[in-house]
């Protein structure tokens, strides 16, 4: 019963380097998200998805790029990443009925 | 347009002693609520959630919380708490749809359980 799978946990990048989050729900939620999580700012949202082929904006989008080609995976990527991208990053399913939100557990990336 | 409103960032108790994490929200629609915890260096879990039904939700590990409408607020509770209950909780509150974007997240309250 693996719900989402975040990989990986813990990275350390150089600034200017690229990566990719990847995350994978099994449960057929239409519905993710991509947070990031920085001490004393809460959970704010960077981009989301309702369903394969549809992505949007959320909060803080600027320097992450995602797609959703399948309903299971939707990765984040950072395409040249900066020292004020160190954060936690959560991958979140969401059930469309109530809005309930399964996370991942987390990926710690850090920006030298 | 919504908001969620944690009304502590820091809650501090003592073990046995009753635990009160207040959130007020403001919705245009009748919303979904949620309580989530996270404990250090963990994803979020479901305490509990809201979604139309009885008005007094029971959620996991002895926690509880009441909608109450007339109030704007959702705050969660426990009779006595545990060493284990020191954690972070969010409130949430889901929009005109349950999209990412309609999920609006308070800021955190976080609960300390002192022996």
């Amino acid at each position: 019963n693996a719900g989402v799978t975040q990989t990986p946990k813990f990275q350390v990048l150089k600034t200017g380097q690229s990566m990719t989050l990847q995350c994978a729900q099994d449960m057929n939620h239409e519905y993710m998200s991509w947070y990031r999580q920085d001490p004393g700012m809460g959970l704010r949202l960077i981009h989301y998805s309702v369903g394969a082929g549809i992505t949007d904006q959320g909060e803080v989008p600027n320097g992450y790029n995602v797609s959703r080609s399948t309903t299971e995976d939707f990765p984040l990527r950072l395409l040249s990443a900066a020292p004020s991208q160190t954060s936690v990053y959560f991958c979140a399913s969401i059930l469309a009925a109530t809005g309930e939100l399964f996370f991942g557990e987390g990926s710690r990336l850090t920006v030298l | 347009a919504q908001s969620v409103t944690q009304l502590d960032s820091h809650v501090s108790v003592s073990e046995g002693t009753p635990v009160l994490l207040r959130c007020n929200y403001s919705s245009s629609y009748s919303p979904s609520l949620f309580w989530y915890v996270q404990h250090p260096n963990k994803g979020l879990q479901l305490l509990l959630k809201y979604t139309s039904a009885a008005t007094l939700v029971k959620g996991i590990n002895g926690f509880e919380a009441e909608f109450k409408k007339s109030e704007t607020s959702f705050h969660l509770t426990k009779p006595s708490a545990h060493m284990s209950d020191a954690a972070e909780y969010f409130c949430v509150v889901s929009g005109s749809n349950n999209a990412g974007n309609m999920l609006t997240f308070g800021g955190g309250t976080r609960l300390m359980v002192k022996p």
